[in-house]
């Protein structure tokens, strides 16, 4: 079974340029997750998607960024223009069910596990 | 919102034991633990729901005390294997997402 696939694994680019991401989840995932790490710090949540619907879009820095997941299948993420502070590792994960806490139906937790991308290291020079 | 791990790193010779420890200020639902090697993807090791439930997986384990807001790591009789940054991840009560820590970096010697 293919794993979590992301695209490309660099990208070096100039301030005010734009940079689009692609991540393939497993196939049946309807989860998909973005998560941004900077080096020696946390793996920042940027957003969730439930199938083709945002879920939770909460972790976005700002209107430079814009993710997208048509058809439920692969996404893209896209910054435009990018800025230095945007540099860092970016995650794509994917996962079967998602951490529905509170809503009263038994939880299969294996299904919640994140299955992750290799990433892609993007720099903003 | 993310928990706070420590130490931030240890280094161990080969066959000592461990403990990675993940804490947060608020009410867990769940954790999560991910092993990540040197420019691979993050791989996960396990989830402990709340109730205080041990898991285990090889010669690694881990608690989750729901009480206490904690949760930790435990490696034993370490391999050169377990080289690499562990990361938790945490699920609030009432919250639907996962948020990760600073991770710890964890280096094995022959």
């Amino acid at each position: 079974e293919a794993g979590v696939t992301q695209f490309p694994s660099h990208s070096v680019i100039e301030k005010g340029q734009t940079v689009t991401l692609r991540c393939d989840p497993i196939s049946g995932h309807d989860n998909l997750y973005w998560y941004r790490r900077v080096m020696g710090k946390e793996i920042k949540f940027l957003l969730h998607f439930v199938k083709e619907s945002k879920q939770d879009e909460s972790g976005m820095p700002n209107n430079r960024f814009l993710a997208e997941r048509t058809g439920g299948t692969y996404s893209t993420l896209k910054v435009q223009p990018a800025e230095l502070e945007d540099s860092g590792v970016y995650f794509c994960a994917s996962s079967q069910d998602w951490a529905r806490t509170g809503q009263g139906t038994p939880r299969e937790s294996a299904r919640e596990k994140l299955f992750f991308g290799s990433g892609t290291q993007l720099s903003v020079l | 919102q993310q928990p706070v791990q420590s130490p931030q790193a240890v280094i161990l010779r080969e066959g000592e034991d461990a403990v990675i420890n993940c804490s947060s200020s608020k009410a867990l639902y769940s954790v999560h633990w991910y092993r990540q090697k040197h420019g691979e993807a993050p791989v996960f090791l396990m989830i402990l729901l709340k109730g205080g439930e041990q898991k285990g997986h090889e010669k690694i384990s881990a608690s989750f005390n729901e009480k206490k807001q904690q949760s930790s790591l435990y490696l034993t009789a370490s391999q050169l294997s377990y080289s690499g940054t562990y990361f938790c991840g945490t699920v609030k009560t009432g919250a639907n997402n996962l948020f990760f820590g600073t991770g710890t970096r964890l280096t094995v010697i022959p």
